[in-house]
C-alpha cells in the first residue's frame, strides 16, 4: 500500500518567508497528487492538484511541483502571512490511474509568525 | 465546488450506543465517501457510497459496525453502532469532482464515554 510521509509535524517561519512542506511518498507513482488545508474544527480544503505529467503549478502565492522520480512533492507558500497557518495535507490517489479514492498524509502544521 | 453540510457537529455518546450522521450535499453527486480522522492521525478513507447500491468498505471496517445508507444523490449517513471509546474521532463526509478534487464536509466530533 501506498506510504506518505510529510516533513516534519510542524513548521514556524516568519511573516513574509516562504514556507516549503514536503511530500514523500512509497510504492507506485500516483497519477495526481492533491494538497489541502485543514483548519481547526473544520474539514480539509482543496488548493492544488497536480499530475504526473506535470513538473510544476501555481496558484496565486502556492506553488507545487512534482518530482516522479524523487516520489517527491513540495509546497510552497511565497510572501506567507499569519492567516496561512493551518495545517497542510498531501493526498495520492491509490492506484496510480483512475481510481478516485485518496490516501493523506498526517499533515504538517504550518505556523506563521508576525 | 460543493457545499456540504453534516450534523450532528459534534456529540457526546456513552459506550454501547449508536450514532447517526448525516451528510448534505447542495448537487447531486454520484459517490460520497467517508473518513474517520483520529487525533494526530491522518484521514482514512471508510467506505465509499454510491446511490442505489450498498456501500463498499475499507480494509478494517465492515457494514455492522459503519452501516451507511445513501437514499438519494444528495444525501448519506453514516452509523456508528455499539460504540466504544476507540470510536472516539472527527468522521467527515466529502464529494469528488469530474475534476478529481474532494470537497469535505465541517465534519462530526464523536465522543465516546
Amino acid at each position: 500500500s501506498q506510504k506518505i510521509e510529510q516533513n516534519s509535524e510542524a513548521l514556524n517561519i516568519q511573516e513574509g518567508k516562504t514556507a516549503t512542506l514536503t511530500c514523500n511518498y512509497t510504492n507506485y507513482s500516483p497519477a495526481y497528487l492533491q494538497w489541502y488545508r485543514q483548519d481547526p474544527g473544520r474539514g480539509p480544503v482543496f488548493l492544488l492538484l497536480i499530475r504526473e505529467n506535470e513538473k510544476e503549478k501555481r496558484k496565486e502565492r502556492l506553488k507545487v511541483t512534482f518530482d516522479t522520480t524523487l516520489k517527491q512533492s513540495l509546497f510552497h507558500i511565497t510572501a506567507s502571512q499569519p492567516a496561512d497557518s493551518a495545517t497542510y495535507l498531501c493526498a495520492l490517489d491509490r492506484s496510480g490511474g483512475s481510481n478516485y479514492k485518496l490516501t493523506f498524509g498526517k499533515g504538517t502544521l504550518l505556523t506563521v509568525n508576525p | 465546488s460543493a457545499v456540504i453540510s453534516q450534523k450532528p457537529s459534534r456529540d457526546i455518546c456513552q459506550r454501547g450506543t449508536s450514532l447517526t450522521i448525516q451528510c448534505q450535499v447542495d448537487s447531486q453527486v454520484t459517490m460520497m465517501f467517508w473518513y474517520r480522522q483520529q487525533p494526530g492521525q491522518s484521514l482514512t478513507l471508510i467506505a465509499t457510497a454510491n446511490q442505489g447500491s450498498e456501500a463498499t468498505y475499507e480494509s478494517g471496517f465492515v457494514i455492522d459496525k459503519f452501516p451507511i445508507s445513501r437514499p438519494n444523490l444528495t444525501f448519506s449517513t453514516l452509523t456508528v453502532s455499539n460504540m466504544s471509546p476507540e470510536d472516539s474521532s472527527i468522521y467527515l463526509c466529502s464529494v469528488e469532482d469530474l475534476s478529481y478534487e474532494q470537497y469535505f464536509g465541517p465534519g462530526t466530533r464523536l465522543t465516546v464515554t
